[in-house]
């Protein structure tokens, strides 16, 4: 089976400050790693994702992510965030047939 | 717009009753997956169909129930509806079971 950690619940941070939200997941073998975000009363839609190849991937609105596979981590930066990027973000994982697995999520309030 | 559509928006309806919430996935896309969301509980899985079958089941109660059809739509009915049941009901979409999710709308489901 799999699982995913999303080790903080909620973060607050200022304009122009830089982010990263972690992401730990355990399963032994191949795995696609994605993040998802929810802006206040709307869906999910992915951000980025991984499958394969350079582990620094890039996503929309300025994302990126850097996969570990030593430390089995998932973790999402922005160097500067702004206040439209308040939202949900949510970390997922499917590793083998597994249909991907979601961490809780971590909500993300940024005052302008 | 993700190609996900979910019928209805809202829902308001009395405990001890039952309703259908439907969703149309991405064309093409096989795989259909129901999640419930609620500010206590976080996203939770509740079933994923694959072309008309079954495949994986989380956190569904017995009083829910999906099926997908022949054009590949999906019916989620939930029965003897309690307060707790009150959620955002998102479906989602992939061609793959492995690869990323499409969401739709979601429907929000509001018990009196």
């Amino acid at each position: 089976a799999q699982s995913v950690s999303q080790h903080n619940h909620h973060v607050i941070l200022s304009e122009a400050a830089s982010l990263e939200l972690g992401c730990n997941y355990s399963y032994g073998g191949t795995v696609n790693l994605f993040w998802y975000v929810q802006y206040p009363g709307q869906h999910l839609q992915l951000l980025l994702k991984y499958f394969s190849g350079d582990p620094l991937v890039k996503g929309i609105k300025g994302f990126e992510a850097e996969f570990i596979k030593s430390k089995f981590s998932f973790n999402l930066r922005k160097p500067s965030v702004q206040w439209s990027d308040t939202a949900e973000y949510f970390c997922a994982v499917s590793g083998g047939s597994y249909i991907p697995t979601f961490g809780r999520g971590t909500s993300l309030i940024v005052h302008p | 717009d993700s190609g996900v559509t979910q019928t209805p928006k809202h829902l308001i309806t009395a405990t001890g009753q039952r309703v259908t919430l439907r969703c149309s996935p991405r064309s093409g896309d096989l795989s259909v997956y129901w999640y419930q969301q609620s500010l206590d509980q976080g996203l939770q899985f509740l079933i994923q169909y694959y072309n008309g079958e079954e495949r994986a089941k989380g956190n569904i109660l017995e009083r829910f129930s999906a099926q997908q059809f022949p054009d590949l739509h999906s019916e989620l009915n939930l029965s003897s509806l309690e307060l707790g049941d009150s959620a955002l009901y998102f479906c989602a979409s992939s061609t793959i079971p492995t690869y990323e999710q499409f969401f739709g709308p979601g429907t929000r489901l509001t018990v009196l």
